[in-house]
């Protein structure tokens, strides 16, 4: 049973491009979170997708935006893009369910260079 | 702002000894207090997690005390080994229609010397 899955592992933008991140939940998974890791922080929550909505988000700006798939699959699209984007940028998924949606599961991460 | 503050930031313990980190907490609201651990070049990975009707939950070498009147809650590793060299993070959720939003602790970096 695949965890969650990040891709690209890494990727290097320069200032004003937009990127796409993409994310696959674990299967039986149908709630996706982003979050933000700076070096040596913890990890911000971006928002989290669920039936397709954004049902929560956290303190960004427009320029980040996001989308979830039928499949439960996920982007998360960065326009604009600043040097202070650069960080790890982390996909969590959790089951169904009020109580299941609090354990997530995180994939390993994209880690974004803005140059 | 919620805020989950997390301390020491770094932590040397030797081979078998025990490790503590300590979390602090300000919104009551929170119902759900996980603890993740993350090595270098991967994703936080779940350890252990506790709601606040138990105030101690272990699972193997590990146990989360939580003390809801002080809004505080500690990761315990006994038996500390040099595997356990790694970044740990508090975490705390407050579950609603709305989301499930984590907001984590600063994260301490854990060495375990053998």
């Amino acid at each position: 049973d695949a965890g969650v899955t990040q891709s690209p592992t890494h990727l290097i933008k320069t200032r004003g491009q937009q990127v796409t991140l993409r994310c696959s939940p674990k299967s039986g998974h149908d709630t996706v979170s982003w979050y933000q890791q700076a070096l040596g922080q913890g990890p911000q929550f971006i928002f989290q997708y669920y039936e397709e909505e954004e049902r929560q988000r956290g303190n960004f700006p427009d320029r980040f935006s996001g989308h979830q798939f039928p499949n439960y699959s996920s982007e998360l699209n960065v326009n604009a893009l600043l040097l202070g984007d650069s960080a790890l940028y982390l996909c969590a998924s959790s089951k169904p369910g009020q109580l299941a949606k609090n354990i997530q599961y995180f994939g390993a991460g994209t880690r974004l260079s803005v140059l | 702002q919620q805020q989950v503050k997390q301390s020491p930031q770094s932590l040397i313990v030797q081979k078998g000894g025990i490790s503590i980190i300590n979390c602090a907490y300000e919104n009551t609201a929170f119902d759900y207090f996980p603890w993740y651990q993350q090595f270098p070049g991967k994703g936080p990975a779940l350890l252990i997690a506790i709601r606040p009707d138990v105030s101690e939950k272990k699972e193997g070498r590990f146990t989360i005390s939580f003390n809801k009147s002080a809004k505080q809650f500690s990761l315990h590793i006994m038996d500390s080994q040099p595997g356990d060299s790694a970044t740990y993070f508090c975490a705390a959720s407050r579950g609603n229609n709305a989301g499930n939003m984590l907001t984590f602790g600063g994260g301490t970096r854990l060495m375990v010397k053998p």
